[in-house]
């Protein structure tokens, strides 16, 4: 299995911060990586696709790059409802795994 | 409305069995493939099963394959997971996920609500 990593585990920040979150697998993914928010007791919600495909209805605040292994989430101008926790995952190879979650807090 | 509505957690006992079933609404049901995604209470995210909008082809995680089945009736709109076998490592709140398009592939678009099963003696 592909083994999705995520740093830093957890980060606090301020309304208005940008705010960048990484995500590493173990092997080559290509551009097959997707990004998930989820607030407490909330179902996940996607925000991207393939690396850098905005999710219908979701803010351009957030961004998503990278391809190969390497991979980041920026949320630019952090907005008070940004504060959550964030998973990516691959869809390249079976089973699509995920990553342990970045948590954004306030700072 | 977009939705997806699961249903069926609870509690259960080891060894004993559970069916999940989550009720789909508000676009082209047999357009998609569907997965059940579980989180365990340390947070952890798994995949655990997927069916093609076909639903003739279904696949299964390591720790699901021979004990879980998942199923699909495209005239009730809805997906079940039959979950045999449990044991307390199945404790989670299960997820019923559509996927981006018709293939089966991991592409995981819109989540339920999701329903929570524990496995306690």
């Amino acid at each position: 299995d592909i083994q999705m990593t995520q740093s830093p585990s957890s980060l606090s920040a301020s309304v208005g911060d940008t705010v960048t979150i990484t995500c590493r697998a173990s092997h080559s993914i290509s551009r097959y990586l997707n990004w998930f928010q989820q607030k407490p007791g909330k179902a996940p919600k996607t925000l991207i696709y393939e690396a850098s495909s905005l999710q219908s209805g979701v803010p351009s605040r957030f961004s998503g790059s990278g391809s190969g292994t390497d991979f980041t989430l920026t949320i630019s101008s952090l907005q008070p409802e940004d504060f959550a926790t964030y998973y990516c995952q691959q869809s390249y190879s079976t089973p699509g795994t995920f990553g342990p979650g970045t948590r954004v807090e306030v700072k | 409305e977009v939705q997806l509505l699961e249903s069926g957690g609870g509690l259960v006992q080891p060894g004993g069995s559970l069916r999940l079933s989550c009720a789909v609404s508000g676009f082209t049901f047999t357009d998609y493939a569907f997965s059940w995604v579980r989180q365990t209470p340390g947070k952890e995210m798994e995949w655990v099963a997927g069916i093609s909008g076909s639903g003739r082809n279904t696949y299964f995680a390591d720790s699901a394959q021979g004990r879980f089945a998942i199923s699909r009736d495209d005239s009730k709109h809805t997906v079940s997971l039959q979950m045999n076998s449990l044991r307390a490592d199945d404790t989670a709140v299960y997820y019923c996920v559509k996927d981006r398009g018709w293939g089966f592939d991991y592409n995981f678009d819109l989540w339920g609500q999701g329903t929570l099963v524990t496995v306690s003696s």
